[in-house]
């Protein structure tokens, strides 16, 4: 069955960079587009960028100077690199499979989130 | 970006109560919309897609409906497991969220 299981640290220091591993099962990572989505008391859900089947990316520009996603087929694995984190970024992130469905895009499988804490 | 607005932000329903949570969208989507569940310190989970597709294990109370900009997610009939955040996605472009509903149980 499909699982994705999001890997990372519980706590981060402002100015260092936030390093989180989405481990996926029971698909392929070159058939899905690959979201990652972060929930913060500030602003709620928030899409941050994905990957494609193909390996290419799109960021939203709240974060495109500072975010990086990637992965390893090989591994299952697609990576969220942010740096230059502020405590404004606490939060939980989320990795999510996209399906489409005649042209409606939707996230249908989730992880079970990361809890993220900026704090020195 | 498309920005999404989601009504009322909190809700309280007696038990059987049939209810309904908006979303508007600032631009047409198309039916490019989801709705989703989420209970406290889970992640969300998919009610609704394309507007009005149930998925699957979903029960049959939930419904979706709308069109261009404007969308609704139907409970008919709350029950007590119903009690949780609900959040529409919009897929049509870069995606976004709308603001959440925090549904209760009166």
């Amino acid at each position: 069955q499909v699982q994705l299981k999001e890997t990372g640290p519980g706590l981060v220091q402002p100015t260092q960079t936030l390093s989180i591993t989405c481990t996926v099962s029971g698909f392929s990572l070159t058939s899905y587009y690959m979201q990652w989505v972060r929930q913060t008391p500030g602003k709620g859900l928030e899409w941050m960028g994905f990957i494609r089947s193909g390996g290419s990316t799109e960021y939203n520009s709240e974060f495109k100077s500072r975010l990086s996603i990637s992965r390893d087929t090989s591994k299952n694995q697609v990576f969220l690199k942010m740096n230059s984190l502020k405590t404004e970024d606490t939060g939980v992130y989320y990795c999510a499979r996209e399906e489409v469905y005649y042209g409606s895009y939707y996230f249908d499988y989730w992880g079970q989130g990361v809890m993220v804490t900026v704090s020195s | 970006d498309i920005q999404m607005t989601q009504s009322p932000a909190s809700l309280s329903a007696s038990l059987g109560e049939t209810i309904s949570i908006e979303c508007r969208a600032s631009e047409d989507i198309y039916s490019n919309l989801a709705w989703y569940q989420q209970k406290s310190g889970k992640s969300p989970q998919l009610l609704i897609y394309a507007a009005n597709r149930l998925q699957d294990g979903v029960p049959s109370r939930f419904s979706g409906s709308g069109s261009g900009t404007q969308y609704s997610l139907k409970i008919s009939g709350m029950q007590p497991e119903d009690e949780g955040d609900y959040f529409c996605l919009q897929g049509s472009k870069f995606p976004t969220f709308g603001g959440g509903t925090k549904l209760e149980l009166k």
